[in-house]
């Protein structure tokens, strides 16, 4: 299995710009996270989907981001306008069952960086 | 007070000691934790998992958890270089809409 892919691994932004997050979950995984890690607040969760559904946003810092998941196999998450201090490690992550967490496999992240 | 608290280290421990990795909570609904390895610049992966209060043995490393006094613990024998990286501890309740709820993590080196 190929694990959660990510795409950039890398971006560095200007101020303003809008930025695009994707990710691709395992596949048959029906729960897809998007956490956010930084030194000073460590990982913290954005928002979780349960077979596409988001079912937990309480986590997005506020309305310049959002995330959507279009299919099973695919998830975006949108900065826009992007700002220095959304500089940060994104983390997708899926699950193959909504009910526990002891089976999240994380991909390797994206590293964004707003200038 | 956050609900899951780490020390971040750097913890450099000399190779073949044993690495005593902690953590405490504050909601006593966790019932589920959890402690993932994260080497540089890659995704956070599961090490241990346990339910409830106990030991858990796997190898090298062995998870506690104390639920009376919210503490988990993991520790690590004949450590290696290897193992240097960041340890991340989580929970959740079991409750199924949430995420997990992690620790800052603690930096782990093993000096050869």
């Amino acid at each position: 299995d190929a694990g959660v892919i990510q795409s950039p691994r890398h971006e560095v932004t200007e101020m303003g710009q809008e930025v695009t997050l994707r990710c691709k979950p395992i596949s048959g995984h029906n729960s897809l996270f998007w956490y956010r890690q930084t030194m000073m607040r460590g990982l913290e969760l954005l928002i979780y989907f349960n077979n596409n559904v988001p079912i937990d946003d309480s986590g997005m810092p506020e309305d310049r981001f959002s995330a959507k998941m279009p299919n099973a196999s695919f998830s975006t998450l949108k900065i826009q306008p992007s700002e220095p201090r959304d500089s940060a490690v994104y983390f997708c992550a899926s699950s193959p069952n909504g009910g526990t967490r002891n089976t999240i496999y994380f991909g390797e992240g994206s590293w964004l960086t707003v200038v | 007070q956050k609900e899951v608290e780490q020390d971040p280290g750097p913890l450099s421990v000399p190779e073949g000691a044993i690495v005593s990795l902690n953590c405490t909570y504050s909601n006593s609904a966790f019932q589920y934790f959890m402690w993932y390895r994260q080497y540089s610049r890659k995704g956070p992966e599961l090490l241990m998992y346990t339910y409830s209060s106990g030991n858990k043995e796997d190898g090298r490393f062995t998870a506690q958890v104390d639920k009376s006094s919210k503490y988990i613990s993991l520790f690590i024998r004949d450590s290696q270089p290897s193992d240097s990286a960041t340890y991340l501890c989580a929970t959740y309740s079991g409750g199924g809409a949430d995420g997990l709820t992690f620790g800052k993590g603690t930096h782990l080196i093993i000096q050869p």
